[in-house]
This record gives C-alpha cells, sequence and structure tokens, in this order.
C-alpha cells in the first residue's frame, strides 16, 4: 500500500517569513495530493490540492509542488501569520473507488509574531 | 449548515467495555469514513463506505465495526474496547466516490483505561 513520509514534524518561523513542508510517497500510481490544515480542537481542513497532470499550483499565500519522478511534492506558505499557526497535512491517493487517502504524520507550524 | 456531527465528543471506557461512536452528515454525500489520529501518525482509515449499502476496511480496521445505516449516518462501534484503542476519531465524508474533498467533524476522543 502507499506510505506517505512529511517533514518537518514541527517548524517554527517568524511572522513574515515562509514555511516549507516537505512530503513522499511510495505509490507510483499515486496521482491526487491533498494538504490539510488542522487548528486546535478542530477536524482537518482542505486548503489546497494538486493532480498529477499539474506541477504547481497556487493559491493566494500558498501554493503546492508535485514532482512526480521524484514522487515528493511540498507546501509552501508565504508572509506567514500567527493564525497559520496549525498543524499541516499532507495526503495521496489513487483515482479509486472509495478514494482511500493515507495521510503523512502531520507538521506542527508554529508562526511566532 | 452542521456539516459533519459527531457523538460523542468525550468518551472514557474501561477494557472490555462497547460503545458506538455516531456520524451524520447533512451535504448529501456518497461517501463516508472513520480516521483514527495519533499522535505522530497522522491519520489512519479504519473503515469506509464508498456509497450507502457498501462498506470496507481501511488501514487499521480490527478491533472495529461499522454501518453505513442510511445515506446520513454512518457509525463505528468497538466491541471489546481495549488501551490501545485509546485516541481521536474523525469521521469524514465526500461529495463523489473518487477523489475530492474530504469533510471532517470535530473529533470524538475516546479514553479506554
Amino acid at each position: 500500500g502507499e506510505n506517505v513520509e512529511q517533514h518537518p514534524s514541527t517548524l517554527s518561523v517568524q511572522e513574515g517569513d515562509s514555511a516549507v513542508i516537505k512530503c513522499t510517497y511510495s505509490d507510483s500510481a499515486s496521482n491526487y495530493f491533498p494538504w490539510y490544515k488542522q487548528e486546535l480542537g478542530k477536524g482537518p481542513q482542505l486548503i489546497i490540492d494538486i493532480r498529477s497532470n499539474v506541477g504547481e499550483k497556487k493559491d493566494q499565500r500558498i501554493a503546492v509542488t508535485l514532482n512526480k519522478t521524484a514522487k515528493h511534492f511540498s507546501l509552501h506558505i508565504t508572509e506567514t501569520q500567527p493564525e497559520d499557526s496549525a498543524v499541516y497535512f499532507c495526503a495521496a491517493s489513487r483515482n479509486n473507488a472509495g478514494n482511500m487517502l493515507t495521510f503523512g504524520g502531520g507538521t506542527r507550524l508554529m508562526v511566532k509574531p | 449548515n452542521a456539516g459533519v456531527t459527531q457523538t460523542p465528543k468525550f468518551q472514557v471506557l474501561k477494557t472490555g467495555q462497547s460503545m458506538t461512536l455516531q456520524c451524520a452528515q447533512d451535504m448529501n454525500h456518497n461517501s463516508m469514513y472513520w480516521y483514527r489520529q495519533d499522535p505522530g501518525m497522522g491519520l489512519r482509515l479504519i473503515y469506509y463506505s464508498a456509497s450507502e449499502g457498501t462498506t470496507d476496511k481501511g488501514e487499521v480496521p480490527n478491533g472495529y465495526n461499522v454501518s453505513r445505516l442510511n445515506k446520513r449516518e454512518f457509525s463505528l462501534r468497538l466491541e471489546s474496547a481495549a488501551p490501545s484503542q485509546t485516541s481521536v476519531y474523525f469521521c469524514a465524508s465526500k461529495a463523489g466516490t473518487s477523489t475530492g474533498e474530504l469533510f471532517f467533524g470535530e473529533g470524538s476522543r475516546l479514553t479506554v483505561l
């Protein structure tokens, strides 16, 4: 089955700096790569996703890049703000019935004011 | 606009006791999922239901059973709770049966003594 590794497990940045979180996956058939943000006491929420026919996708201050050859993808947050502090999860799946997502272990991002 | 609702939010059980976690969604979604979240391990899929009337095992199904009662409701049952089942449980739903956004509930924290 799929295995997703996520690094780093914790990340501390100054407000205004950029943050980068990296994930690798094992199943070359995976073609859907979402990122979820989990705030304290809440369920995860989708912030951005990318499919394998695209190398990069941006949405305001967040962007995701995908390297299918190397089987890794990254989340980039620019101009970080205190409200970006949360746990971020990457995930990967095939486009199969049920679409079972395999999640990485999570990154706790702390943005210091 | 409730989205995905889970009950109970907190529960303490003794080893060997049974309980059912309830989940309901009001978005007319086809697919529903149960995940468990443990520190450093991300979210791991327990069971899922790609559509009403079907259920399938995920990554960690042992010790659990599920019922897709109707399109709205998907319950998770622990027949004989064990300390290893201490975790935070999340229910999620998705509109279609292929790739797409998962909508999560706020979680149920279960402690087994």
